[in-house]
């Protein structure tokens, strides 16, 4: 079983959509939680952090649940500059840096 | 725009050649990474710096040769690489290694090795 799983897509939805896709992680000592959003030929870059209590960004919702070790991303009203790869990452106990461990990402497709 | 600069954005280079790929950040963050990554792939990790130590190096062949020199500054030397190496370098930093400070990510370097 992979450290950190998602589901690869690609999604393809209409523009106002909602749309959600979840992250399941194996290390139940898992500390923190990032979603990223890469779009192709860039660098992944931070949407949002993902707090215990969940947490909202605008049309973007994260959250974690810790009992069945996932955590969640929520886009409402979809836009077409949505379409990217999302990433999720999660980082392990203590200060060891290659704790952070990168989802192999979710393609999603926004159309008109 | 992205707080960590990359340069070059592309490189071309033969197996022979030696380059070097260069990283910047003014953010005062005290932990700089190089990863590299592969076309539909997630980033892989290469190597960590933490307050301008190397922290981590994971297994990378030696061909590749990280620089920290100094606190805002990551360097990675390339010397006699192989085609399989052509991928997006990228460079990324944290505050710390501590466990909820998230990447910043540089624009990445496109390497082709012919």
């Amino acid at each position: 079983r992979k450290e950190v799983e998602q589901d690869p897509g690609p999604f393809n939805v209409p523009e106002g959509a909602t749309v959600a896709f979840n992250c399941t992680y194996s290390n139940s000592a898992s500390q923190s939680f990032f979603w990223y959003r890469q779009d192709c030929r860039k660098e992944p870059k931070l949407l949002m952090s993902v707090y215990s209590s969940g947490n909202e960004d605008g049309r973007f919702t994260a959250q974690l649940n810790r009992a069945s070790q996932y955590i969640s991303l929520l886009i409402r009203d979809s836009k077409l500059s949505d379409s990217a790869t999302y990433l999720c990452v999660v980082k392990g106990v203590g200060s060891s840096a290659s704790k952070i461990i990168f989802g192999s990402g979710t393609r999603l497709s926004i159309r008109p | 725009d992205t707080e960590v600069t990359q340069t070059p954005k592309h490189l071309v280079m033969g197996m022979t050649n030696k380059k070097s790929l260069k990283c910047e950040q003014h953010m005062g963050h005290r932990a700089m990474y190089w990863y590299k990554q592969k076309a539909k792939k997630p980033p892989e990790l290469m190597f960590v710096y933490s307050y301008e130590k190397l922290s981590i190096n994971e297994s990378v062949p030696s061909r590749f040769s990280p620089e920290c020199p100094n606190s805002s500054l990551l360097n990675l030397h390339l010397h006699a690489l192989q085609p399989e190496d052509s991928a997006l370098y990228l460079c990324a930093s944290s505050q710390d290694l501590n466990y909820n400070s998230p990447l910043h990510f540089g624009n990445g370097t496109r390497l082709t090795v012919t």
